[in-house]
């Protein structure tokens, strides 16, 4: 099974914006829907983004995704300080050895 | 409401068994699938294998396969995460988590429980 590649951190100011990628490949991300999780500390993950750009209920609009061929992006904008967390994307890997894979997760620090 | 609820957290020697537990609640259990996920100390998430409580299929990562086994209650509605010969590279956080309908995301989790493994 692949890894999804992801960007060790990303930060910014309240209210600004941060945007996180997600790289996988033709079998991963590629073929199959993107699902967003967001990982507090000492708290399960949460799911956000599910079928690459749909949100669950609750989840605030502020969160957002998308695809594009391999890839795949999550947008937060209006960053506050409760959004200051480890997120993943995740998704199924159609490879020789099929799976569900997670990236390598990105810290978000807010200022 | 719609929740896993996990068993708490362990601590064992290295060479013990250990099964843990993940129930569910507020939903058709068996209407989804209930996957197993790793966190070791500082690092990131881990997809174990899955079960689907129907028949009690299972199906591993290669990176697990042989070392932990998923199964059922005769209910249905509880799944175990389990192993025979616990090693101290083990120690980690376990969550489990209900696959969506697609198959590609986790929708609801549990709780999570730390596993220790230390002599």
């Amino acid at each position: 099974q692949s890894v999804l590649t992801q960007p060790p951190s990303v930060s910014a100011a309240p209210g600004q914006k941060v945007t996180i990628s997600c790289s996988g490949s033709s079998t991963s991300i590629g073929s199959n829907y993107v699902a967003w999780y967001q990982h507090l500390p000492g708290a399960a993950p949460k799911l956000l983004i599910y079928e690459n750009d749909k949100r669950p209920s609750g989840i605030p609009d502020r969160f957002s995704g998308s695809k594009s061929g391999t890839s795949a992006t999550l947008d937060i904008t209006g960053l506050q300080t409760g959004d200051e967390a480890d997120y993943y994307c995740g998704t199924w890997d159609s490879s020789v050895t099929p799976g569900n894979v997670f990236g390598t997760g990105t810290k978000v620090t807010v200022l | 409401e719609v929740q896993l609820v996990q068993s708490g957290a362990e601590l064992k020697k290295p060479g013990e068994s250990l099964k843990i537990s993940c129930q569910g609640s507020g939903y058709t259990f068996p209407n989804y699938w209930i996957s197993w996920v790793r966190q070791m100390p500082g690092k990131g998430l881990e997809w174990m294998g899955k079960i689907d409580p129907t028949d009690s299929y299972t199906y591993y990562s290669p990176s697990f396969r042989g070392r932990v086994s998923i199964s059922l209650d005769e209910a249905r509605t509880t799944a175990y995460l389990q192993w025979n010969n616990l090693e101290a590279s083990d120690t980690a956080i376990f969550y489990c988590a209900r696959l969506t309908e697609g198959g590609e995301g986790f929708d609801i989790w549990g709780q999570g429980t730390l596993v220790t493994v230390s002599s």
